[in-house]
């Protein structure tokens, strides 16, 4: 059984469009996580979310909009899409502290986007 | 502000050697480090987590040690495989937040 899943796995689109990544996990966690991986494999955390509620946006234009309908599901949706934006998008989750961070963490296998 | 730095940045070794992967940071006050295994156009899989409290977690064949007072972490694999290649990944939580920083990772291939 997959613990951490995304759709899609690829994404091409052109600049201006918008696009929407889906996080899904089973692994009963509260805290789900968005990352952005960027052409040089550097990892960084954009958001995290714990039962639903933000807890942490790291520096994140509001072109990105992180929605949580329940704690299994974690979504990503980006508006006006910018070249800058390609990456590699990875959702994770763990269980522990609310902030998230303190245990292990589950990643997904990861979005490909490419803006056009 | 925390920075993570991985050396080497790629190691290439025959199998059956036992290999050290190094990561060291630049704030100590951590609150755990994680060592993650990347697989090409996959995700990050959790190889250890060790807590500030603690010095090293062994699982199998891998061995992680922390030293907090030094800034550095060291990641052993003992008898390499050729199944052991991939893109070795650090990652400090710190901060009131823990947020992580991921260093830029070791990237290792063990040939047969």
């Amino acid at each position: 059984d997959t613990a951490v899943s995304q759709t899609p796995k690829y994404l091409v689109t052109q600049m201006g469009n918008d696009k929407s990544i889906k996080c899904e996990q089973n692994l009963g966690h509260d805290t789900m996580y968005w990352y952005k991986q960027d052409s040089k494999k550097f990892l960084k955390i954009m958001f995290s979310y714990n039962n639903k509620e933000l807890i942490i946006n790291e520096t994140v234009p509001n072109r990105f909009s992180p929605k949580s309908p329940d704690k299994a599901h974690l979504n990503l949706h980006i508006n006006s899409l910018e070249l800058g934006d390609s990456a590699v998008y990875f959702c994770a989750s763990s269980q522990g502290l609310p902030g998230g961070f303190t245990d292990t963490q589950y990643f997904g296998p990861g979005t490909r986007l490419t803006v056009l | 502000k925390q920075e993570v730095t991985q050396i080497p940045a790629a190691l290439s070794v025959p199998e059956g050697e036992n290999l050290v992967l190094n990561c060291s940071f630049t704030d100590s006050a951590i609150y755990n480090l994680q060592w993650f295994r990347q697989d090409p156009g996959k995700g990050l899989t959790s190889l250890l987590l060790i807590q500030s409290s603690q010095r090293e977690q062994t699982s199998g064949r891998l061995n992680a040690s922390l030293d907090k007072s030094s800034g550095r972490s060291t990641l052993y694999i003992a008898a390499s495989q050729p199944g052991d290649s991939a893109t070795y990944l650090c990652a400090v939580s710190s901060g009131g937040s823990y947020i992580p920083t991921f260093g830029r990772g070791t990237s290792l291939i063990v040939h047969p």
